[in-house]
């Protein structure tokens, strides 16, 4: 069956500190894959996705991910946390823009000063 | 580019009323809209995928007569919520697909309190 794991629930970092969330997933063709970030309150803003190339991904907000097939993982990257940073961040595989996404349970993050 | 709005953000209605939440795409076509339901500190569940001019495709377990989904144009879907009692009470959120793209762009979400 399809689905994504986000091992971490709730992760705190110091403001400046590097940051690396977990995501693995399971899909039997190959994944289109996403991470999306929900403050509070708000809808998901796309950071980041992974179609097929370069398996290091560049994304908006300084945020990058590196796609590991044989590690089934999608892990989210940033070398310097900011306050504005903490939010809800989730990890999404799907087999194209109009089939469906299966969402991870959501990693959130806060920021200590 | 590829903004999505909702309207209304937020909505409180009596129980037994039904309430539609529209869902837009303000800078391009979307021939795909989801429909998701979040209930708190949980993660975003499928409740339909909408496709212009056709009728919805519903996940396991949603009631399409309770949750009647309209995608009348390339630009706007809409979710009416029937009947609504306070189990109903969710965020929604829809997600539109650009025609010929693959990413999905959400939109601010809906609240729905039902008393």
């Amino acid at each position: 069956a399809q689905s994504v794991t986000q091992p971490d629930i709730h992760i705190t970092v110091s403001e400046g500190a590097s940051l690396e969330l977990r995501c693995n997933y399971s899909y039997g063709a190959t994944p289109y894959l996403f991470w999306y970030v929900q403050s509070p309150g708000q809808g998901l803003q796309l950071l980041l996705k992974y179609f097929s190339g370069d398996t290091l991904v560049q994304g908006i907000k300084g945020f990058e991910a590196e796609f590991k097939r044989s590690q089934s993982s999608f892990n989210l990257r940033k070398p310097s946390v900011h306050w504005s940073d903490a939010a809800e961040y989730f990890c999404a595989v799907g087999s194209g823009g109009y089939n469906k996404l299966i969402f991870g349970a959501g990693t959130r993050l806060a920021v200590h000063p | 580019g590829a903004v999505v709005s909702q309207h209304p953000s937020w909505v409180i209605c009596k129980s037994g009323t039904s309430v539609k939440i529209e869902c837009r795409s303000l800078d391009f076509q979307a021939t795909t809209m989801f429909w998701y339901r979040q209930f708190p500190k949980q993660s975003l569940m499928l409740m339909a995928t909408s496709n212009e001019g056709s009728k919805a495709t519903y996940e396991q377990g949603v009631e399409k007569d309770k949750f009647l989904i309209n995608h009348a144009s390339l630009t706007l879907s809409t979710l009416t919520v029937t009947s609504a009692h306070p189990e109903d009470s969710s965020f929604y959120i829809c997600s539109a697909v650009e025609r010929g793209r693959e990413t999905q762009y959400f939109g601010p979400g809906t609240r729905l309190l039902v008393l």
